[in-house]
């Protein structure tokens, strides 16, 4: 069936830096993209989404941008502070508003 | 702000029992979505409701899941019997539509996680 993956299983950065993780997806067909950040026993909280008419959307701090010739997606962090800490999932609308995740990428922010 | 909310935030019960797990979406979300996430991989959707349809439901375990929205607000999973692969976090979601429609940004609740011993 159709996935979506994740490039880095585990990014670690200093305190300040930017963070970028990617995520690969395999529906040429989809139209809608999410990025969603989970903290540990909580339930994933929507960052920013981006449709596939755009190629870069932004939001504060955070930018998500998309590659429809490669099939490519990142979330760019700006100044990652300890508070990003987190796993962070991209997801795909495979259609009816059904999202297929990816199996996350965990960010470690070190200070 | 609103919020999806789910109860229990826990759950710990013996293989072959009965376990019912309950959301409440949005105030005025049409669509409610429940999701098993397994530890360590990201959610996978189990059912899909629109108002109190099942829109829906190809990868939920009929043998042993069922869930309803009879009323078309909030919504009840239930496992009977429980068994020991379905220790997981369940998680519901929420849009304002999006079956056939516009593609509506899915907010989903704290989740009941689930221990089957």
């Amino acid at each position: 069936g159709e996935s979506v993956g994740l490039h880095l299983p585990t990014l670690s950065v200093q305190e300040g830096d930017n963070s970028i993780i990617n995520c690969a997806y395999s529906n040429s067909a989809s139209d809608y993209f999410i990025w969603y950040k989970q903290e540990s026993g909580k339930g994933p909280q929507f960052i920013i989404d981006i449709r596939s008419n755009m190629d870069k959307r932004q939001g504060q701090r955070v930018t998500v941008l998309l590659n429809k010739t490669v099939k490519h997606l990142s979330l760019q962090i700006a100044a990652t502070q300890p508070g990003d800490s987190a796993v962070y999932f991209c997801a795909e609308n495979s259609g009816g508003n059904k999202l297929v995740f990816g199996a996350g990428t965990i960010l470690r922010v070190k200070s | 702000e609103a919020e999806v909310a789910q109860s229990p935030r826990y759950k710990i019960t013996e293989k072959s029992q009965a376990v019912a797990f309950w959301c409440d979406p949005i105030s005025g979300h049409a669509t409610l979505y429940w999701y098993r996430q397994i530890l360590g991989q990201g959610p996978e959707l189990l059912v899909q409701f629109q108002d109190e349809s099942v829109v829906d439901d190809s990868q939920l375990p009929k043998d042993r899941f069922s869930a309803e929205r009879l009323k078309g607000v909030d919504s009840t999973l239930k496992i009977q019997p429980a068994e020991l692969g379905d220790s997981a976090m369940y998680l519901c979601a929420s849009s304002l539509a999006g079956s056939g429609g516009a593609i509506e940004t899915q907010y989903f609740g704290p989740g009941t996680r689930l221990l089957v011993l």
